[in-house]
């Protein structure tokens, strides 16, 4: 089956550290750009990293300095480092795959999501 | 802060069309990127709509169907069905400095 797994959410101090996982299955991760998307409690969806299918790696304004993407190739698994978390990063973050190695595609498959929440 | 600018809600009886829009700039829609439309169940993740502006992915009705023009989409919903209450996002490209993938407000479709 071809999806994407979300993991690693949960509860974390300010200026707190997670590393969220996203495996992949029936495709590969290095094919693909592969995105985070993240969506706060009841609000809209924020568009939080990329990465393309040549490493390149961008960020949103939000997060920029702070947040890490990468892709272990042999893990087929992508991954969201996430340092200095502030309350306002609190949202479910959902990976996403970008229908092309780079460019402006649709995302074509969403996983599931995973919580994270920032608070003292 | 969102720069896909939607009406916040539209609501329509069984049957009826619907229409969503989705205004964009000179950096997004109008600079030709494409744009693309997802459903939100609420409490699940979204799902592709419509793709490269009015394409529609297999297996989704051909109720749905979408549009674009200068810097504006739009969404339409025919033959208006309870299953289709949901949030709707459109996204597109940004060329801005503060740009890349960006999604707008979202719009919340009642039956």
């Amino acid at each position: 089956e071809v999806q994407v797994v979300e993991s690693g959410g949960g509860l974390v101090q300010p200026g707190g550290s997670l590393r969220l996982s996203c495996a992949a299955s029936g495709f590969t991760v290095s094919s693909n750009y592969m995105s985070w998307v993240r969506q706060a409690p009841g609000k809209g969806l924020e568009w939080v990293s990329v990465i393309y299918s040549v490493g390149t790696t961008y960020y949103g304004d939000s997060v920029k300095g702070r947040f890490t993407i990468s892709r272990d190739n042999s893990k087929n698994t992508v991954y969201l480092q996430m340092n200095s978390l502030r309350p306002e990063d609190t949202a479910v973050y959902y990976c996403a795959r970008g229908a092309g190695g780079s460019g402006w595609y649709s995302y074509d498959m969403w996983g599931q999501g995973t919580m994270v929440t920032v608070s003292s | 802060q969102s720069v896909l600018t939607q009406p916040p809600s539209v609501s329509g009886a069984p049957g009826q069309r619907v229409s969503i829009s989705c205004t964009g700039s000179s950096s997004n829609i109008g600079a030709n990127f494409d744009v693309h439309w997802y459903q939100q169940v609420p409490g699940t993740a979204p799902k592709l709509l419509i793709y490269g502006n009015n394409n529609r992915p297999s297996g989704v009705p051909d109720r749905f169907s979408g549009s674009k023009s200068g810097t504006s989409a739009s969404l339409a919903i025919t033959g208006l069905q309870a299953e289709d209450e949901a949030d709707y996002y459109c996204q597109s490209y940004d060329s801005s400095l503060s740009g890349f993938y960006v999604f707008g407000t979202g719009t919340k479709v009642t039956v």
